[in-house]
């Protein structure tokens, strides 16, 4: 079982509605990732937490709004989304580079978005 | 243009045979190699991770190896069962800033 856990798993929204993406993991990474997955294409990274702190942001837009509260949490709010922004969005997570082989992502079951 | 490249698209296999997979990149520097499964609507789970120096990784029936001076790596699935049927992405870090490159993913069907 993935140790990196996300809420909720099913997202039905309008497009005038705010809702949140929640992560968490427990494995001391200190590192977190949200990506956004369309149907049959890999994953594409949207933001990197790096000690929570905001590291990259590839350039996505403000109805996104990622937050990380502590080394444990990741949010991702949502604010008047378009049905094109419907999708699987995953979360990540990895530990600091030292001690492990570089790009090592331990990724959350992920959160399916439908965008009405 | 994407830096990794996997083939096939999709292929569909009848349960307890073989098949591989192949990926081609372009990342340097190199840095490792690792081959995920992604079930339908599930998040990526790490197969295998390949270092420069390592020609081939076992995990159960599932083994991959890599040809650093062509840069190719292939994933092979012995004894095919139908839970693997599943999205196989092949990722490659590339070294110095760790920067992440994603290849569009072979999907497997199993089939009985």
């Amino acid at each position: 079982d993935t140790e990196v856990t996300q809420t909720p798993k099913h997202l039905v929204m309008g497009m005038t509605n705010k809702k949140s993406l929640k992560c968490e993991q427990h494995m001391g990474h200190r590192a977190m990732y949200w990506y956004k997955q369309k149907a049959k294409k890999p994953p594409e990274l949207m933001f990197v937490y790096s000690y929570e702190k905001l590291s990259i942001n590839e350039s996505v837009p403000s109805r996104f709004s990622p937050e990380c509260p502590n080394s444990s949490l990741l949010n991702l709010h949502l604010h008047a989304l378009q049905p094109e922004d419907s999708a699987l969005y995953l979360c990540a997570s990895s530990p600091p580079a030292q001690r492990l082989l570089p790009g090592e992502l331990f990724f959350g079951e992920g959160s399916r978005l439908t965008v009405l | 243009k994407n830096q990794v490249e996997q083939s096939p698209q999709s292929l569909i296999i009848l349960e307890g045979k073989n098949c591989t997979l192949q990926c081609n990149y372009t990342v340097s520097p190199f840095s490792n190699l690792r081959w995920y499964k992604q079930d339908t609507g599930r998040g990526p789970v790490s197969l295998t991770i390949m270092t420069f120096s390592e020609n081939t990784k076992s995990n159960g029936r599932y083994t991959a190896t890599l040809d650093a001076d062509t840069k190719q790596s292939s994933l092979h699935i012995t004894a095919s069962q139908l839970s693997d049927s599943a999205s196989y992405i092949c990722v490659v870090t590339e070294a110095n800033d760790y920067k992440l490159s994603f290849g569009a993913g072979t999907t497997v069907t199993v089939r009985a």
